[in-house]
C-alpha cells in the first residue's frame, strides 16, 4: 500500500468547515483512498472513499487532485462530536485487501 | 449497513491465563476478516488476516501461536490471547466487509488488561 501523510493535529471551530489535508503522491492506479476516523476507544468508523472522481455523503466530501497525489476530506460544519482522529488511507478495491493505518490527524472541534 | 459485533468489550484477565475475543458479521458473509492491535496513543497495527476455512496469516513479528485465531463460519472469527501477559495489555479490534468496494466496517473494540 501507498503510504500517506498528514498533519499531527488540526482545530476547527463547531459550525465551521473542517478540511483536513493528506498526501499520497505515490498512490498507484488501482488504489482508492479511503477516509476513516477513530472516535477515543471506538473503532474505526468509516467516512468516505474516492478513486479519481470528488465525492460526497451525507457525512463528508472528497476532494481529490487531479494527479490523484493529495486529497482533502471536508466536514461541511463540524460539531463537538467530530473530534476523533481521522485516517487517510490509500488501498486497493476494499474486498480481501488489509488496510495499513498511518498515525492519522488529530481533529479537535472547539466550542 | 454492515455491523460488525465485537465480544466482550473489556476484560481483565490475570498472567498466565487466555482470552477469548469474538467478532461476528452480523449481517452479511465475511470470508475475510482482520484482527488489529492498538496501543495508548498509537495507531491501529495489523496482526492478522483471518480467512474463512483456512489458516490466518500473521504479520511479522506476531506470535502465531500466542494470538490464536479460528474462522470456523462466513460470520464468527475469534482471537485468542494465550498465556497472557502485561505487556498484552492493548486495545484490540476485529474488521471485515468491503463489500462493493466500499469500506470496511470495524468493531467496538476489546479492551485488554492484564494483571
Amino acid at each position: 500500500d501507498a503510504k500517506t501523510t498528514q498533519p499531527p493535529s488540526m482545530d476547527c471551530a463547531e459550525g465551521r468547515a473542517a478540511n483536513l489535508p493528506c498526501n499520497h503522491s505515490t498512490i498507484s492506479g488501482n488504489e482508492y483512498v479511503y477516509w476513516y476516523r477513530q472516535i477515543h476507544s471506538q473503532g474505526p468508523q468509516y467516512i468516505i472513499h474516492g478513486l479519481k472522481n470528488n465525492e460526497t455523503n451525507e457525512m463528508a466530501s472528497l476532494i481529490i487532485t487531479e494527479d490523484r497525489k493529495s486529497s482533502t476530506l471536508i466536514l461541511p460544519h463540524a460539531t463537538l462530536r467530530d473530534t476523533a482522529v481521522y485516517y487517510c488511507i490509500v488501498s486497493q478495491r476494499a474486498g480481501s485487501y488489509q488496510l495499513t493505518f498511518g498515525k492519522g490527524t488529530k481533529l479537535s472541534v472547539i466550542p | 449497513g454492515a455491523v460488525v459485533s465485537q465480544h466482550p468489550s473489556r476484560v481483565i484477565c490475570k498472567s498466565g491465563t487466555s482470552v477469548k475475543i469474538e467478532c461476528r458479521s452480523l449481517d452479511f458473509q465475511a470470508t475475510t476478516m482482520f484482527w488489529y492491535r492498538q496501543f495508548p496513543k498509537q495507531s491501529l497495527m495489523l496482526m492478522a488476516t483471518s480467512n474463512e476455512g483456512s489458516k490466518a496469516t500473521y504479520e511479522q513479528g506476531v506470535e502465531k501461536d500466542k494470538f490464536l485465531i479460528n474462522h470456523a463460519s462466513l460470520t464468527l472469527s475469534t482471537l485468542t490471547v494465550t498465556s497472557a501477559h502485561p505487556e498484552d495489555s492493548s486495545f484490540y479490534i476485529c474488521s471485515a466487509g468491503g463489500q462493493s468496494g466500499y469500506g470496511y466496517t470495524f468493531g467496538s473494540g476489546t479492551r485488554l488488561t492484564v494483571v
